[in-house]
């Protein structure tokens, strides 16, 4: 088995500032994912890195940033967090990108104030 | 693109009842299904994938229907009692291997 962490569990962030999100996986998977759920409502795509140094752009890739370290490393950056937003970004990870389970972390809370 | 719809958004049933949750898509080269539970505060965990046609597959106190030809994915939780109550999210993906997700089902099971 393997495991998913997320840091920060909690966020709170300013109106305008950069955020950044980090999510480990030791699964040895191959595809990362970041997506965004809001309050009753299914998961946006943000970003997806299909392996080491790939990285594609999902339904909601605007106003973040994304940068995949390392096999096991997969960040999202907030460029400017917008006032009042507030929602669970959850990362996941798959062994591949192709038919695949994806198995998620316990996801980052973030309030912008 | 892909469209799923889930239904219904909120559901309250009573220990024992069946409880049924279902969703529909619009992309007929979709191949692979999935049900997910989400419990309050924590993350998703897949109970069931299916990847075959007009299928019936049980769980643990659950049965997954894909009906391809409708475009039709159900979730029945046979006796539903009170630790079922989470929120419910089917997925799909598509031969383009993008998954997307439906908004979710609130299920309350109600002692």
């Amino acid at each position: 088995g393997g495991i998913i962490t997320q840091t920060p569990k909690f966020l709170i962030g300013q109106e305008g500032q950069k955020l950044t999100l980090k999510c480990q996986q030791n699964f040895n998977h191959d595809t990362m994912y970041w997506y965004r759920q809001d309050s009753g409502k299914g998961l946006r795509l943000i970003y997806y890195s299909i392996t080491e140094n790939d990285l594609q752009k999902g339904d909601l890739s605007e106003g973040y940033d994304a940068s995949r370290e390392k096999k096991s490393s997969f960040s999202l950056t907030v460029t400017s967090a917008q006032k009042n937003e507030m929602a669970v970004f959850l990362c996941a990870s798959s062994m591949t990108f192709n038919q695949d389970t994806q198995y998620f972390g316990p996801g980052t809370r973030l309030l912008v104030l | 693109g892909e469209q799923v719809e889930q239904r219904p958004p909120h559901l309250s049933v009573r220990e024992g009842d069946s409880a049924v949750i279902t969703c529909t898509y619009t992309d007929p080269n979709s191949y692979y299904f999935f049900w997910y539970k989400q419990e309050p505060g924590a993350s998703l965990q897949l109970l069931m994938k299916v990847f075959s046609s007009t299928e019936i597959n049980e769980g643990q106190g659950f049965t997954v229907l894909l009906n391809k030809k409708d475009k039709r994915l159900s979730l029945n939780l046979t006796a539903a009692h009170p630790g079922d109550s989470a929120a419910y999210f089917c997925a799909v993906r598509n031969n383009n291997n993008r998954i997307f997700f439906g908004d979710g089902t609130q299920l309350v099971v109600k002692p």
